[in-house]
């Protein structure tokens, strides 16, 4: 699986779009890009993946660069509830289906 | 109550003793994980299994063993626990049917090894 590059940490005014960055220049044709997020402690939960088109669900966006090599997750209007470490992963559809994460982002949403 | 269920959720336990932490699930996945995660680290593949007769060592296998009873059931091992064991473990299911490939976690177990 292809590797995947975030800044350690960010803050983000309550109420503005947090944008969370994602390098994976490594990734190949069939990996698709997810993001989770992990609250204190708690179990990581899922946000949102894709391919190759922009995807958004009630939590947030996904936009994937068009050479796939970066991606961006935004948050459009942050609360403090937010506040987490965001995992970016890009992962095979083949073999042994396992998630790997990297330390990921740590969102620190600002009152 | 819980789609995935970790027991117990905090356990102090000796170097040396055998401990064994409970992985239930009942979102009907086939597949179940363990993951174990360090302080300001990410989480880490332990064992993972496809199917009742499958098991799979991860990543950081060594001083860890499985047992999975049950589709509903994955249980976490160690055998003789060691100080640097000590860390959150968390289980997680994946169901490969569904089109979205996510997966589920626990609440996690918070081990200390003294």
């Amino acid at each position: 699986d292809a590797k995947t590059t975030q800044p350690p940490s960010m803050d983000c005014a309550e109420g503005r779009a947090a944008n969370l960055p994602c390098n994976h220049s490594t990734i190949s044709g069939n990996e698709y890009v997810y993001w989770y997020r992990q609250i204190h402690s708690q179990g990581p939960q899922y946000i949102i993946h894709g391919l190759k088109n922009n995807e958004t669900n009630e939590m947030a966006s996904l936009i994937i660069t068009e050479d796939r090599k970066s991606s961006t997750l935004i948050l459009p209007h942050a609360t403090l509830r937010d506040t987490a470490v965001y995992y970016c992963i890009v992962r095979d559809q083949t073999g042994a289906n396992n998630l790997f994460f990297g330390t990921g982002t740590r969102l620190t949403v600002i009152p | 109550d819980a789609d995935v269920t970790q027991t117990p959720r905090n356990r102090i336990t000796k170097t040396g003793k055998r401990i064994m932490l409970e992985c239930s699930q009942t979102k009907g996945h086939d597949r179940m994980y363990w993951y174990r995660q360090d302080p300001g680290l990410g989480l880490r593949l332990i064992y993972y299994s496809f199917d009742v007769k499958d098991i799979n060592k991860g990543e950081i296998s060594d001083g860890y063993s499985v047992s999975r009873q049950a589709q509903a059931k994955f249980s976490l091992s160690l055998e003789s626990a060691i100080p640097n064991q000590t860390a959150l473990y968390f289980c997680a299911t994946s169901d490969p049917g569904t089109e979205v490939w996510g997966y589920t976690f626990g609440s996690g177990t918070r081990l200390t090894v003294v």
